[in-house]
């Protein structure tokens, strides 16, 4: 059994450019959740998948950002343009249930840094 | 609103030494508690959770009691190891329009030396 996996580990892009992130959830789990966490912060919610679905986007994520999950399965974010406020850790989890009571595995994050 | 107060770090023991974090929330309904460790270069990792009011949550020596009256969920441990240096994130998820996003403290970085 694998665990939540995202691509890449480590990205250094320059300002202005698009950058993509990919996550691929625990087989079985159908939603999928995005967070971005900055130094010495704790992670904030970007965004929610059930399926393929996108049920919920923070206010946090400008219209710089797009979040896809297509047939249900892996999930992409893709930052256009970016600035370097972006620079920042982006954390997948999956869940089997939507439940408070059910816990969200975290996949290893992709590190973005803007110069 | 919902938030987590944790304290802030660093926090910096001997190994063999008890360990308290403390964490409290706010929450609007009846949330479910969760501490997560992110050790260095790693992603988050569930530590342990507790989805009711004075529900004990345990896992490799750490515990952490969920009180209502409160509103607190401190994590301990009664003898820490230099293997427990890391961050811990306090946290609470509330279900709500069918999902359930959690809510994280800033964490607290534990540095445990010999």
């Amino acid at each position: 059994d694998t665990g939540v996996s995202q691509d890449p580990r480590h990205k250094i892009t320059k300002r202005g450019q698009n950058v993509t992130f990919r996550c691929d959830p625990i087989s079985e789990h159908n939603r999928l959740y995005w967070y971005r966490q900055t130094l010495g912060q704790g992670p904030e919610f970007l965004t929610y998948f059930q399926n393929e679905a996108q049920l919920e986007k923070s206010r946090l994520l400008s219209d710089r950002f797009s979040a896809e999950r297509p047939k249900g399965s892996f999930s992409t974010l893709e930052i256009q343009r970016t600035e370097q406020g972006d620079s920042a850790m982006y954390l997948c989890a999956s869940s089997s249930r939507p439940f408070s009571t059910d816990t969200q595995y975290f996949g290893p994050g992709t590190r973005l840094t803007v110069l | 609103g919902n938030s987590v107060t944790q304290m802030e770090g660093p926090v910096t023991l001997s190994e063999e030494a008890f360990l308290t974090i403390n964490c409290t929330y706010t929450a609007t309904g009846y949330p479910s508690l969760f501490w997560y460790v992110q050790y260095p270069g790693e992603g988050l990792q569930l530590l342990l959770k507790a989805t009711k009011a004075d529900d004990k949550g345990s896992n490799k020596g750490f515990e952490a009691t969920y009180r209502k009256e409160t509103t607190s969920f401190h994590l301990e441990k009664g003898s820490v190891q230099v293997s427990d240096s890391a961050v811990y994130f306090c946290a609470l998820t509330l279900f709500s329009g069918g999902y359930n996003k959690l809510i994280f403290g800033a964490g607290t970085r534990l540095a445990v030396h010999p």
